[in-house]
């Protein structure tokens, strides 16, 4: 069973638009949530992260918004660029430390 | 620093052969995990470890074995290779439990025929 849903799967945007991904959960014992960024061939990098007790969190071009009531938080990209088409995954941290991601959503930007 | 490395990078079994997929990391971390990656699952946590000579099991442990003998190695192996284990596998480390932040390693792709 998915602990962490996630959508779309996958998503087009044109340069300068503002792609969104939406995750899920159901533990309310989730204490943590970090987006991952993966390009072809690499490893997953942490991008941006957010605490329950917060409801946005800004870096740079990237936010995260956070509905505990809801049970969702999203990732938003701000004028995205070539260069931000990746594979994005969310997750979440259970209190025993252990990560749960979701299935991954794949990003292209056309120029 | 190199981080966490991974080796090999690419990798063919049949059925039935062990191999070992090696993990390292030179960061002085305590927390070292193994995930497997497959289409529409997401990552998912197979074993990690919380210090030397400290192993548990992940959300799919079955088919695996690890051992952390030293704070920078954290070797995975598997005993009898299935084609259920065919995955991308990447290990990742963080300076301890409970750390926010996980460096992964490039993934080492394994099929198993």
């Amino acid at each position: 069973q998915q602990q962490v849903k996630q959508s779309p799967q996958s998503l087009i945007v044109q340069k300068g638009g503002i792609p969104i991904i939406n995750c899920a959960y159901e533990n309310t014992a989730f204490d943590y949530f970090p987006w991952y960024q993966q390009f072809p061939g690499k490893g997953p990098a942490l991008l941006i992260a957010i605490r329950p007790d917060v409801s946005e969190k800004k870096e740079g071009r990237f936010t995260i918004s956070f509905n505990k009531s809801a049970k969702q938080f999203s990732l938003h990209i701000m004028d995205s660029q070539p260069g931000d088409s990746a594979t994005y995954f969310c997750a979440a941290r259970d209190t025993g430390n252990q990560f749960y991601f979701g299935t991954g959503t794949s990003l292209t930007v056309i120029p | 620093n190199a981080g966490v490395t991974q080796t090999p990078k690419f990798q063919v079994l049949k059925t039935g052969q062990s191999m070992t997929l090696q993990c390292a990391q030179d960061m002085n971390h305590e927390y070292m995990s193994w995930y497997r990656q497959d289409p529409g699952m997401g990552l998912r946590l197979i074993h990690y470890s919380v210090g030397a000579g400290i192993t548990d099991q992940g959300e799919v442990p079955n088919g695996y074995n690890v051992s952390r003998s030293t704070t920078e190695d954290f070797p995975l192996r598997l005993l009898s290779a299935a084609p259920s284990q065919t995955s991308v596998y990447f290990c990742a480390s963080s300076k301890e439990l409970g750390y926010n932040e996980q460096f992964f390693g490039p993934g080492t792709r394994l099929t198993v025929l």
